[in-house]
């Protein structure tokens, strides 16, 4: 089975913090993505990566980086955490897109930040 | 553009009775397809997906989806609800962009299941 692990399940920062989000897969896959979560609004794309140094913004990269060194890990960096960045992030990751079309995608467990 | 569509945000079903969730999908070009759902406190599993060829698609605990290209919809059904399948589900749409594939995610749909 595939395991996509994320490195706390709740965390609370204050506002000005830098925070740190990890986050491992197990499966080799090649891509990996963060989302936020929030009520109403569904799942919205943070960043990608389809390799190892290589990132990509997705939908709402404001306030945010990323880090892949490794293969199997991606971070989530909060530069300067503040109160709207209070939410659910989500960990995914799935093998690579090509000819054989998109795959799925195998969730984290999430972590839930509180921003105060 | 694509773009994905849930009816409803909150759908309520007695235990036994039919779940119909909708979705509905913009895309320009045949794309791919997948329902997910999320129980309380957790991530995001896969139900079932539409790549190619049969247009209905079986999943797991139950839950099935028709592709229906005219309607551009992908809705998800179980004939008889159970207690368990209280939990969020997702739509989702993948199809061809710069460089591979993006995938979009529905609002989601709270299923409540009554006793």
């Amino acid at each position: 089975d595939v395991k996509v692990t994320q490195s706390s399940r709740y965390l609370v920062k204050r506002t000005g913090e830098k925070v740190f989000l990890e986050c491992v897969q197990d499966m080799d896959h090649e891509n990996m993505f963060w989302y936020r979560q929030d009520p109403g609004l569904g799942l919205r794309l943070i960043y990608f990566s389809y390799d190892v140094k290589m990132k990509e913004k997705g939908d709402i990269p404001e306030g945010y980086s990323v880090s892949r060194e490794k293969k199997e890990r991606f971070s989530l960096i909060l530069e300067s955490a503040s109160t709207n960045q209070t939410s659910m992030y989500l960990c995914a990751s799935s093998l690579a897109s090509g000819v054989a079309g998109a795959h799925e995608q195998y969730f984290g467990p999430g972590t839930r930040l509180t921003v105060t | 553009a694509q773009s994905v569509t849930q009816l409803g945000s909150h759908v309520s079903v007695s235990e036994g009775a039919l779940v119909l969730l909708r979705c509905n999908y913009s895309s320009s070009v045949p794309p791919y397809l997948f329902w997910y759902v999320q129980y309380p406190n957790q991530g995001l599993q896969l139900l079932l997906k539409y790549t190619t060829g049969a247009t209905l698609v079986k999943g797991i605990n139950g839950f099935e989806a028709e592709f229906k290209k005219s309607e551009t919809s992908f809705h998800l059904t179980k004939p008889s609800a159970h207690m368990s399948d209280a939990a969020e589900y997702f739509c989702a749409v993948s199809d061809r962009d710069t460089g591979g594939f993006k995938t979009i995610f529905g609002a989601g749909t709270r299923l409540f299941v009554k006793a």
